[in-house]
């Protein structure tokens, strides 16, 4: 399968404790891009990447979180001290670089914070 | 700045039957216009998009969509649904990088 992975699938974590999600996108895909959805709403745009360059950041992408794509390839997102507001699930999309093209999804990690 | 109404929260209909899931958008310029479905502990699923052209798209699983510039919509329909049709759907607009959702529509297909 060469679609959008991402792990891990579930994180139950403490209040205060950080996380971290890891997101692969389709091999050939050069954005990459972080939403969080909660229950009973769409999904919300955090961020985007272009290869390595991070385009775009959400108002919602307070200073606890922090996204990087190092190379190019996977991503990471990291939230810090968590809080039971960040309790959600996360989603990981990819693309090709036109304004157009497809954001294919991966599964998501569901993070529960108690 | 963009946003994405979809007035219905549920809709429900008879095997068979033809369906339509409604979606408004606003957006600054050409607008990119994507359906999603999603089933229960799953990411979205692509249907179908618009960018230019042809108002009425077809995509996958034989759905379809009409785009209307004037009333600012882009309703999803199916002239047969079946019991599998059954999910959450979404509409989303595309500006440059970012996607704005709605906050979907609940489909459920009866026997």
């Amino acid at each position: 399968d060469t679609g959008v992975s991402q792990n891990p699938r579930h994180k139950i974590t403490k209040r205060g404790q950080n996380v971290t999600f890891r997101c692969d996108p389709i091999s050939e895909h050069n954005r990459l891009y972080w939403y969080r959805q909660t229950l009973g709403q769409g999904p919300e745009f955090l961020t985007y990447f272009q290869n390595e360059a991070q385009l775009e950041k959400s108002r919602l992408l307070s200073d606890r979180f922090s996204a990087e794509r190092p190379k190019g390839s996977f991503s990471t997102l990291e939230i810090q001290r968590t809080e039971q507001g960040d309790s959600a699930m996360y989603l990981c999309a990819s693309s090709s670089s036109g304004g157009a093209d497809t954001q294919y999804f991966g599964p998501g990690t569901r993070l529960t914070v108690l | 700045a963009q946003s994405v109404a979809q007035p219905e929260d549920q809709v429900n209909v008879a095997e068979g039957n033809p369906l339509t899931v409604k979606c408004t958008y606003s957006v600054s310029g050409n607008p990119y216009l994507f359906w999603y479905v999603q089933y229960p502990n799953r990411g979205l699923q692509f249907l179908l998009k618009y960018i230019t052209g042809d108002n009425l798209v077809k995509g996958s699983y034989g759905f379809e969509a009409e785009f209307n510039k004037s009333q600012t919509s882009f309703h999803l329909k199916k002239p047969s649904a079946l019991v599998s049709d059954s999910a959450l759907y979404f509409c989303a607009v595309r500006n440059a990088g970012k996607s704005t959702f709605g906050d979907g529509t609940t489909l459920t297909v009866k026997p």
